[in-house]
């Protein structure tokens, strides 16, 4: 019962550098979506997936590309890292919208810092 | 936009002392509302769901009601004890949009003094 596993935990990045975080559950479910924390700001959504071959934009989308080629795997990718993009980010996963009565899962969150 | 409001920002309780945290939407329109804890570092762990149809949840000391008519809900947390210090995150699933991903509150951070 993995649930929703984030990789890396922890990254410092240079700004300019690119790079992807990865996440996979394996609970099947369609659902997927990125968030970024911030102090103060709560939660905001980057993109979202509501399944394999669809993604669509949240809340705060620029600098940031996602593609879902599989129903377990949403990476996110930083094109150009920059000091904005400092933050922690969380993948999140829940099942269809038929079953989207069942909660959402978190994974544990990548520390990202650009230096 | 649909926004969610939770209120207080930050709250600090003596142990033992019954506690309401408030959560507030804009649209009466909804799917569900979860209520989430999140650990310093941490990620967010599942407290309670409550579906559009339903008025409360319970689970252990914890009992979260749902008013939609007036966009409201309260995460009721019973004999505090420090154990319970932490973020707590109310998220709703806007039922417009068709997206149904969650939209959150900033929080209130609960701290719990012996």
């Amino acid at each position: 019962n993995a649930g929703v596993t984030q990789t890396p935990k922890f990254q410092v990045l240079k700004t300019g550098q690119s790079m992807t975080l990865q996440c996979a559950q394996d609970m099947n479910h369609e659902y997927m979506s990125w968030y970024r924390q911030d102090p103060g700001m709560g939660l905001r959504l980057i993109h979202y997936s509501v399944g394999a071959g669809i993604t669509d934009q949240g809340e705060v989308p620029n600098g940031y590309n996602v593609s879902r080629s599989t129903t377990e795997d949403f990476p996110l990718r930083l094109l150009s890292a920059a000091p904005s993009q400092t933050s922690v980010y969380f993948c999140a996963s829940s099942p269809h919208v038929g079953q989207a009565r069942q909660p959402q899962h978190f994974g544990d969150g990548t520390r990202l810092s650009i230096l | 936009k649909q926004e969610v409001t939770q209120i207080p920002a930050a709250l600090s309780v003596p142990e033992g002392e019954n506690l309401v945290l408030n959560c507030s939407f804009t649209d009466s329109a909804i799917y569900n509302l979860q209520w989430f804890r999140q650990d310093p570092g941490k990620g967010l762990t599942s407290l309670l769901l409550i579906q559009s149809s339903q008025r409360e949840q319970t689970s252990g000391r914890l009992n979260a009601s749902l008013d939609k008519s007036s966009g409201r809900s309260t995460l009721y947390i019973a004999a505090s004890q420090p154990g319970d210090s932490a973020t707590y995150l109310c998220a709703v699933r806007f039922l417009s949009g068709g997206s149904y991903i969650p939209t959150f509150g900033r929080g209130t951070s609960l701290i719990v003094h012996p």
